[in-house]
């Protein structure tokens, strides 16, 4: 099956610098990646996702990059506030319903 | 449109009981997913359900483990003589149609097992 792997497993960075968040998945059929953000108790929530047959993806402050050739994909936040604090979670599809997800990664912004 | 609803949202139940969540889609949507996220974990699926259909149960565990959409009334997830090891936040899904690449996969807030 699908192995997606995420790093780092937590990030702190200084508000308005960027964060950078790097997964990787081992089945080349996968061709849907979507990130998800959740905070503390709460559901996860869609952000942004990107299907293979696009590079990058931009909304806003936030952005996604694919590599196929290399099997990996990031999710790129800029000007980060504090409200960017949350578990940030990549995942890769090829079913279309079956979503596997990397272990997240911890987002804390300092004010 | 209330969104995803999961109940109930905290369950504690004793090694040997039997867990019951539930789940009601979001209105229109026909499609459930069942993901399980044991703590420190990404979610992992663990079935798909139409309406009195079980798609695809690849992930769940072949014994003690069941999934139900009926025709009338919630999505259950049901998990017989609980172990330890099941305590876990489940979340349930749901979309319009099947997938999540159309970006209308929406999930509801979780019910959290703990298992004593």
């Amino acid at each position: 099956g699908e192995n997606v792997e995420q790093h780092p497993s937590t990030l702190s960075v200084q508000e308005g610098d960027s964060a950078v968040i790097k997964c990787t998945y081992s089945d080349s059929a996968s061709n849907y990646f979507p990130w998800y953000k959740q905070e503390l108790g709460k559901r996860p929530q869609l952000i942004i996702d990107i299907r293979s047959n696009v590079g990058e993806k931009k909304d806003q402050r936030i952005a996604v990059t694919l590599n196929k050739t290399a099997k990996h994909f990031s999710l790129h936040i800029t000007e980060t506030q504090p409200e960017d604090s949350a578990v940030y979670f990549c995942a890769a599809s090829k079913d279309d319903y079956k979503l596997s997800f990397g272990a997240g990664t911890t987002v804390t912004v300092r004010a | 449109n209330a969104g995803v609803m999961q109940n109930p949202r905290h369950l504690v139940r004793r090694r040997g009981q039997e867990a019951r969540l539930r789940c009601s889609p979001m209105k229109g949507h026909s499609h459930v997913y069942w993901y399980r996220q044991l703590p420190e974990e990404g979610l992992k699926f663990m079935v798909y359900l139409q309406k009195e259909n079980i798609i695809d149960e690849s992930g769940m565990p072949k014994e003690r483990f069941s999934a139900e959409f009926p025709k009338e009334g919630p999505s259950i997830l049901r998990i017989q003589q609980v172990v330890r090891g099941d305590s876990a936040a489940y979340f349930c899904a749901s979309s319009p149609r099947q997938g999540a690449s159309t970006g209308e996969l929406f999930f509801g807030e979780g019910s959290r097992l703990t298992v004593l």
